[in-house]
């Protein structure tokens, strides 16, 4: 069974960092891209970044809105992806969710598997 | 950026009917790269719809995706009582991928 669990959310302050972990199983995590997708309280659904395999050269892409400040990597040996997320603003406040990407060749991904979401707060 | 928006915002409708919700998109999507989720309260969306038309593992043959370049559609033929939740579109042509604003289905 595909799972994957996102954890290392909590309540941080502005400009601080933190770092959250996809822990994943039930599949070859080492062959599959993976993303980052976040959603503000009551709100709708924002793509946040994503980590191509290892064989694609382990690229990454992100929003405008994080670009230069969040950053995705993987370890592939423990199947485990990764949010760093640094200099933290309130609008970052949100569920973050990480994804299992498919794609029909190249980077064109659409999300298969979610994790259940870990919960980012910004405040003072 | 890829602009998708759907409508209507909320659909009030009755276990039994059919449900058809749209996705205009702000300039042709190529190769019908856009999905359907489903999302429930609490839970993480759901796949339900990729490449405009294929139903994901899972997904029941009640759903069924259709469209293409600018317009696109999600429709549910008999809604069950599982169906009333928030559904959003994506489009996965390159990068940044964008998702809709969603459409409430509501009871």
């Amino acid at each position: 069974e595909v799972q994957l669990v996102d954890s290392g959310g909590g309540l941080v302050q502005p400009g601080r960092s933190l770092r959250l972990s996809c822990t994943t199983s039930g599949f070859t995590f080492r062959i599959y891209a993976m993303s980052w997708v976040r959603q503000a309280p009551g709100r709708g659904l924002e793509w946040v970044g994503f980590i191509t395999s290892k064989t694609y050269g382990e690229t990454t892409q992100y929003a405008a809105s994080v670009k230069g400040r969040f950053t995705i990597s993987r370890d592939d040996s423990k199947s485990i992806a990764y949010l760093q997320m640094d200099s933290l603003k309130t609008e970052d406040t949100a569920m973050y969710y990480c994804t299992r990407d498919l794609s029909p060749g190249g980077d064109y991904y659409y999300f298969d598997y979610w994790g259940q979401g870990t919960l980012v707060t910004v405040s003072s | 950026e890829i602009v998708l928006t759907q409508s209507p915002g909320t659909l009030s409708l009755s276990p039994g009917e059919r449900a058809t919700l749209s996705c205009r998109a702000s300039q042709s999507v190529t190769s019908r790269y856009l999905a359907w989720y489903q999302q429930r309260p609490g839970q993480p969306p759901r796949l339900l719809i990729y490449g405009a038309s294929s139903r994901a593992t899972g997904t029941p043959d009640r759903f069924s995706g259709s469209g293409s370049e600018t317009d696109f559609t999600l429709t549910i033929s008999r809604l069950e009582p599982d169906d009333f939740a928030v559904y959003y579109c994506q489009q996965y042509d390159g990068s940044p991928y964008t998702f809709g604003q969603g459409t409430r289905l509501e009871i």
